[in-house]
């Protein structure tokens, strides 16, 4: 079974620029997770996408947003970027088979996409 | 306010040492508990995921015990190896999928 894909893995942009990033799921996993990685902040939590609807977002501003599709991929997108923003971006899926016993599922996370704001 | 705390920050330990890594956490709700190793530039790969109602989980050399009252986990590695170098994290989990992860533990293995 393949694992949670990201792309791209290596992203340079410039302040003012926006960005998209993709994640594909487990296959047969339905949530879809997005975490931004600093040396300074650590993981933080960005949203969660659960059957194309967001079901949770941490404290991040509107410039983040993301959708998910109905075959379960994600995509985020980073508007206006700054310097601030350049970290590695990490998907994690699991499987939700219903409101109860999904509160159980253990994430898989993918390997990230490095994005540096120049 | 949710908060997951990892002690040690670092730790060095010559090959073949028994070791313990701390996770605190200040709401006992919690769903599950799941521990994570990152290797540098790299995701994270699980290790164990330990359910609310259990005490604790096993996969080979890696032991996870929970204490929900007390608001603690440990990870416990026997018999440590160099390929064990890397980042531990912890991470709560409290309602749906939204994770709390703690800072992390970096291990250094040394042969």
């Amino acid at each position: 079974k393949a694992g949670v894909t990201q792309t791209p893995r290596y992203l340079i942009k410039t302040r003012g620029q926006q960005v998209t990033l993709s994640c594909s799921p487990i296959s047969g996993h339905r949530s879809v997770s997005w975490y931004q990685q600093t040396p300074g902040q650590g993981l933080q939590f960005l949203f969660e996408y659960f059957s194309e609807t967001q079901r949770n977002k941490g404290n991040f501003p509107g410039r983040f947003s993301g959708r998910q599709f109905s075959n379960s991929r994600s995509e985020m997108n980073v508007s206006t970027l700054e310097l601030g923003d350049s970290a590695l971006y990490l998907c994690a899926s699991s499987w939700v088979p219903g409101l109860a016993g999904g509160l159980n599922n253990e994430q898989f996370f993918g390997p990230g996409t490095r994005l540096t704001v120049l | 306010k949710q908060e997951v705390t990892q002690i040690p920050a670092a730790l060095s330990v010559p090959e073949g040492e028994n070791l313990v890594l701390n996770c605190s956490f200040t709401d006992s709700a919690i769903y599950n508990l799941q521990w994570f190793r990152q290797d540098p530039g790299k995701g994270l790969t699980s290790l164990l995921l330990i359910q609310s109602s259990q005490r604790e989980q096993t996969s080979g050399r890696l032991n996870a015990s929970l204490d929900k009252s007390s608001g603690r986990s440990t990870l416990y590695i026997a018999a440590s190896q160099p390929g064990d170098s890397a980042t531990y994290l912890c991470a709560v989990r409290y309602n749906f999928n939204k994770f709390y992860f703690g800072s992390g533990t970096k291990l250094n293995v040394k042969p």
